[in-house]
């Protein structure tokens, strides 16, 4: 089944305790996002990467980082959570090519963090 | 400048009757997609319709279509015969073929009353 993959799906920790929140995707996309989101502000790009190796930063990148060594993963990593990283984060993957940008992309279920 | 705003924050419907949902862009670029989601109470993200900015029809899947009007920068999503489960929040999304974002709107939350 295609899919996006991301784990934990909940996660509930302290200020200053690094994490990572994984994503693996199974459809061989080139294209891999990771998004927030917050109520009244919808969805807001963090990072997203067009293939192995390269990254570039979305409107809300401070305090987030990512890799991206393998095709299928795109690892989000938070060095020192901060309380205003609370949020719902969703990781989601698209072929990059085609015209007028015509690719849909595929969402994982979520990830509900709390940063105490 | 937002590049893509929904400016309903809630909206309601009677079931079987048609609703729009309005979203606008602001692109410079010749080349772009248009997306609209829906995410149900349950959370995930579903992919409804696309539009492209070169293509001359309105886009249509099942009883989601899409109105596409170039020169007003807008891209209404009409659901036709309303059902209880479309009950969701709707988000329009873009992206600009130069770049590599994609944007999204702050959404509209429908509630579709029986």
């Amino acid at each position: 089944e295609a899919q996006v993959t991301q784990n934990p799906r909940y996660l509930i920790t302290v200020t200053g305790k690094k994490l990572t929140v994984t994503c693996s995707q199974n459809m061989n996309h080139e294209y891999m996002s990771w998004y927030r989101q917050d109520p009244g502000l919808g969805l807001r790009q963090i990072y997203y990467s067009m293939n192995v190796e390269v990254t570039d930063k979305g409107d809300v990148p401070e305090g987030y980082k990512v890799s991206r060594k393998e095709k299928r993963n795109f690892p989000l990593i938070l060095e020192s959570p901060s309380p205003n990283q609370t949020s719902l984060y969703f990781c989601a993957s698209s072929l990059f090519r085609g015209p007028s940008g015509n690719q849909p992309q595929h969402f994982g279920d979520g990830t509900r963090l709390s940063i105490l | 400048a937002q590049k893509i705003t929904q400016t309903q924050p809630g909206m309601f419907v009677q079931e079987k009757e048609a609703v729009t949902l309005d979203c606008t862009y602001d692109t410079s670029d010749q080349s772009y997609g248009l997306f609209w989601y829906k995410q149900p109470s349950s959370g995930e993200m579903i992919f409804l319709i696309y539009q492209g900015s070169y293509d001359e029809q309105n886009a249509t899947e099942g009883r989601y279509s899409l109105n596409f009007q170039k020169a007003r920068k807008s891209a209404n999503l009409v659901i036709s015969a309303s059902q209880l489960g479309d009950s969701a929040m709707y988000f329009c999304a873009m992206r600009e073929v130069t770049g590599n974002q994609f944007y999204f709107g702050t959404g509209t939350s429908l509630t579709v009353i029986p």
